[in-house]
């Protein structure tokens, strides 16, 4: 069975300050793996996925496999960056159906 | 395009009681998700379908039941409703092929069990 961890329930940056969640997996397999974004009053969406290695709103992910991770930066964090953020795990093959596991979230305050 | 949406916003249920979650969507996805969000817990799965008369179940299915009788609803229901089910309960649809790797995510239905 797969797991994903997000061991910070909380994080707290200045505006300007670096930023990083971390997220970590356990999985026998081939992962795929994502970042979600709940901003306020919006719904759970999809931030990046590790497939496309690229920089969405300055963030980005690096999937690492010799330390199953796959921790979410970005080097000047902003006051909108402020969401609940949740890392993903998708089983690599179609037989997925799609299903993703997710961790247990971090919510990310970002001070002025 | 609405999306993927949810009925209804919030419920409060007396426990014993029970009630459907409807959820829809018209982007015309074959998979669609139920999911419980618990604080400090993230997501976890209740049911998923792969298709209209095609369900089976996630992680977290015991309590609930779904159907699929066509590919834009996938309504979720609660049989004698205990306080363990208060949650937020998010419903998510996904199309099949490349784009399978994002999760359309409707607004949630916030649930009480008293």
């Amino acid at each position: 069975a797969q797991r994903v961890t997000q061991p910070e329930k909380l994080l707290s940056v200045f505006k300007g300050a670096p930023v990083e969640l971390k997220c970590n997996y356990s999985y026998s397999g081939s992962p795929e793996l994502f970042w979600y974004v709940q901003y306020s009053r919006q719904r759970l969406q999809l931030l990046l996925r590790h497939i496309s290695r690229e920089s969405i709103k300055g963030f980005t992910a690096d999937l690492n496999k010799g330390e199953t991770s796959f921790h979410l930066k970005k080097p000047f964090a902003q006051e909108e960056d402020s969401a609940m953020y949740y890392c993903a795990l998708r089983r690599a093959g179609g037989t997925s159906y799609g299903k993703l596991t997710f961790g247990q979230g971090t919510i990310l305050t970002v001070h002025p | 395009n609405a999306g993927v949406t949810q009925t209804p916003k919030f419920r409060i249920l007396k426990i014993g009681q029970s009630m459907t979650l409807q959820c829809a969507q018209d982007m015309n996805h074959n998979y669609m998700y139920w999911y419980r969000q618990d604080p400090g817990m993230g997501l976890k799965l209740i049911y998923y379908s792969v298709g209209a008369g095609i369900t089976d179940k996630g992680e977290v299915p015991n309590g609930y039941n779904v159907s699929r009788s066509t590919t834009e609803d996938f309504p979720l229901r609660l049989e004698l409703a205990a306080p363990s089910q208060t949650s937020v309960y998010f419903c998510a649809s996904s199309p099949v092929g490349r784009n399978t790797d994002t999760q359309y995510f409707g607004p949630g239905t916030r649930l009480t069990v008293l």
